[in-house]
């Protein structure tokens, strides 16, 4: 079985703070994601992995930044935090580049005060 | 702009009777399509797919329809269940994109007992 993990299920945040996310899968996928979820927008991609130290923009990349120093593990970053970064972040794994699947975690409801 | 789009943001069903999701597309690229279902607190799962060269694909209770002309496909549910309630995303990706997804906005299906 698949599992992808985040580091914490509910987060709350000042304006301004630097706040790390972490994300790690366990089974030795290559691609890594981070996506936001809002109400009204479905899943929008921030940025993704596809190896190693190798990063890709996504749809919304601005306000954050992401750190793949290992394969099992995908870091986003929100340098200052604000609020309209409150939202429900999902990150996800998929194996290869073949038509597979991603693999989500369970989301962190991060809030920004 | 949004490249995938599920106009219904809910769909009420009575358990037993065919429960229907739509999805348009407007990238003329993508070729592969998926299907996530999100409980509550949880993140997306994985449900079915259909490559562009199929216009059906059937698992168990859910097909999915894919008619490329008009750019649209669509899940069906028979019989609906209670344990189908859930949010519902459509998913596309074109060839080679690193497994970049682009969802929709989601349709919360309620099926009633």
């Amino acid at each position: 079985d698949v599992k992808v993990t985040q580091s914490s299920r509910y987060l709350v945040k000042r304006t301004g703070e630097k706040v790390f996310l972490e994300c790690v899968q366990d089974m030795d996928h290559e691609n890594m994601f981070w996506y936001r979820q809002d109400p009204g927008l479905g899943l929008r991609l921030i940025y993704f992995s596809y190896d190693v130290k190798m990063k890709e923009k996504g749809d919304i990349p601005e306000g954050y930044s992401v750190s793949r120093e290992k394969k099992e593990r995908f870091s986003l970053i929100l340098e200052s935090a604000s609020t309209n970064q409150t939202s429900m972040y999902l990150c996800a794994s998929s194996l290869g580049l073949s038509y597979n699947e991603q693999f989500f975690g369970p989301g962190t409801r991060l809030t920004v005060l | 702009d949004q490249q995938v789009k599920q106009n219904s943001p809910s769909l009420s069903v009575q358990e037993g009777r065919i429960s229907i999701l739509n999805c348009d597309y407007t990238n003329s690229m993508f070729d592969y399509f998926l299907w996530y279902k999100k409980y509550p607190a949880e993140g997306p799962t994985f449900l079915i797919s259909i490559s562009s060269i199929k216009d059906k694909n059937e698992d168990g209770r859910f097909t999915v329809f894919l008619n490329k002309s008009a750019k649209h496909l669509s899940l069906h549910i028979v019989p609906s269940q209670p344990g189908d309630s859930a949010v519902y995303f459509c998913a596309a990706s074109e060839f080679g994109g690193y497994q970049k997804v682009t969802f929709g906005t989601g349709t919360k299906l309620q099926v009633i007992p």
